[in-house]
């Protein structure tokens, strides 16, 4: 089967521009979650979609928003960029409930 | 409200020796307990968890953790290091009802030594 798929895997952005992060779930997991991890840190839960819906929400601004789709894969939005912004996001799929399964994560570089 | 704490941001052994890495837990109702590992470049990849029933649980590679209600942990264990343990090990918490995120500790690096 295959696994938790993101894209891209690097990006380089600098302050107050826009950026797409896609997501690509594990075959029939209908729920996906999105992490930031900072370097040297743990991720942190952005929020959570599970068929189609926002169902859980971490500490976040609302310049960070998201989708899902009807294929259940999803995309991270994140407006008005800032330099603390730089991280590793990783997009997490599960069925509602079961372990989570994670992608590689996109590296996202503000400048 | 849940949280994790990793004690030892960096553990470093000698090949063969036991690993130990230290997890404990704050959570208001009964938990999930999960340990991640992250190799350079990667994702996270399950190890083991804990739901119900047996506390000790056994994971991939030969790692194992024992869960501790009275004392809140959750410690990770292997008995012989292996060079390719070396990685970044995280614990993580959640809810054991509904479809909940996970709550992560911030890691602990494993250095494995020759």
């Amino acid at each position: 089967e295959t696994g938790v798929t993101q894209s891209p895997t690097h990006l380089i952005k600098t302050r107050g521009q826009q950026v797409t992060l896609r997501c690509s779930s594990q075959s029939g997991h209908n729920t996906v979650s999105w992490y930031q991890q900072a370097l040297g840190q743990g991720p942190q839960f952005i929020f959570q979609y599970y068929r189609e819906e926002e169902n859980g929400r971490g500490n976040f601004p609302p310049r960070f928003s998201g989708l899902q789709f009807p294929n259940y894969s999803s995309e991270l939005n994140v407006n008005a960029l800032e330099l603390d912004d730089s991280a590793l996001y990783l997009c997490a799929s599960s069925l509602a409930g079961q372990p989570q399964h994670f992608g590689d994560g996109t590296r996202l570089s503000i400048l | 409200a849940q949280s994790v704490t990793q004690l030892g941001s960096h553990v470093s052994v000698s090949e063969g020796a036991l690993v130990l890495l230290r997890c404990n837990y704050s959570s208001s109702v009964p938990p999930y307990l999960f340990w991640y590992v992250q190799y350079p470049n990667q994702g996270l990849q399950l190890l083991l968890k804990y739901t119900t029933g047996a506390t000790l649980v056994k994971g991939i590679n030969g790692f194992e953790a024992e869960f501790k209600k009275s004392e809140t942990s959750f410690h990770l264990t292997k008995p012989s290091a292996h060079m390719s343990d070396a990685a970044e090990y995280f614990c993580a918490v959640r809810r054991n009802s509904g479809n909940t995120p996970l709550v992560f500790g911030k890691g602990t690096r494993l250095s494995v030594i020759a």
